[in-house]
């Protein structure tokens, strides 16, 4: 049973500090790590698709390095803003069609 | 910004009742999913749709559940025979190639209530 692991389940954090999250995976069988933001009510809507290990992504203030060797990737976010409050799901795909999704982190920032 | 859109987005029904989820996925896309998710647990898998067939689907999407394209814009989930353990949140996406290097674009969900 391939599983997707995610840490910490839940964060608090000031408006100003910078936050990590990790997302474990299996390291058999990569095909490519997604990550998703997901506001209450709202779609998830997707942040990056890792494919290569070594990669990182950037966008704004929101980072993410990948490494499909050991199976984790962590998610950035420097200067964090009430507005990054979500829940961020990362997703697994191996050589089938389907997404792995982990638990999630929910993320509150608080000015 | 094409979105994919869902409806309703709530439906309660009663157990046995035969329900219909509706999704508008983006309309140059070729790949279709449906998700869901139980309250307190992961999002899980349930179908993925490509060429008009099943292209995969998990030990969830048993005789129960079934998809439809019937036009060139809908994609429908409908679950004949509602159960409790049926409630969850149901999310539709779509992509345009597959998710080995492109995202999927969800809809907003259909969270329905099987009493």
């Amino acid at each position: 049973i391939l599983n997707v692991e995610q840490s910490p389940q839940s964060l608090h954090v000031q408006e100003g500090d910078s936050t990590n999250f990790t997302c474990s995976f299996p390291s058999s069988n990569f095909y490519a790590l997604h990550w998703y933001r997901w506001e209450t009510a709202k779609s998830p809507e997707a942040l990056f698709v890792m494919t290569l290990n070594g990669d990182e992504k950037k966008k704004g203030r929101i980072s993410a390095t990948l490494n499909t060797k050991e199976g984790y990737s962590y998610l950035y976010i420097k200067g964090s803003q009430p507005e990054d409050s979500a829940t961020y799901l990362c997703a697994f795909k191996s050589d089938t069609d389907k997404l792995i999704f982990g638990t999630g982190t929910r993320l509150q920032v608080f000015p | 910004e094409p979105e994919v859109t869902q409806t309703p987005s709530h439906q309660v029904t009663q157990m046995g009742q035969e329900v219909i989820l509706r999704c508008v996925p983006i309309s140059n896309h070729l790949y279709f999913y449906w998700y869901r998710q139980i309250l307190g647990q992961k999002v899980e898998f349930l179908v993925s749709f490509y060429n008009n067939e099943i292209s995969e689907k998990s030990e969830i999407f048993d005789d129960q559940f079934s998809v439809e394209r019937p036009d060139g814009s809908n994609f429908t989930l409908k679950i004949r025979s509602t159960k409790l353990e049926d409630s969850a949140m149901y999310f539709c996406a779509s992509s345009d190639r597959g998710l080995w290097n492109t995202e999927a674009f969800f809809g907003q969900g259909t969270r329905l209530t099987v009493v």
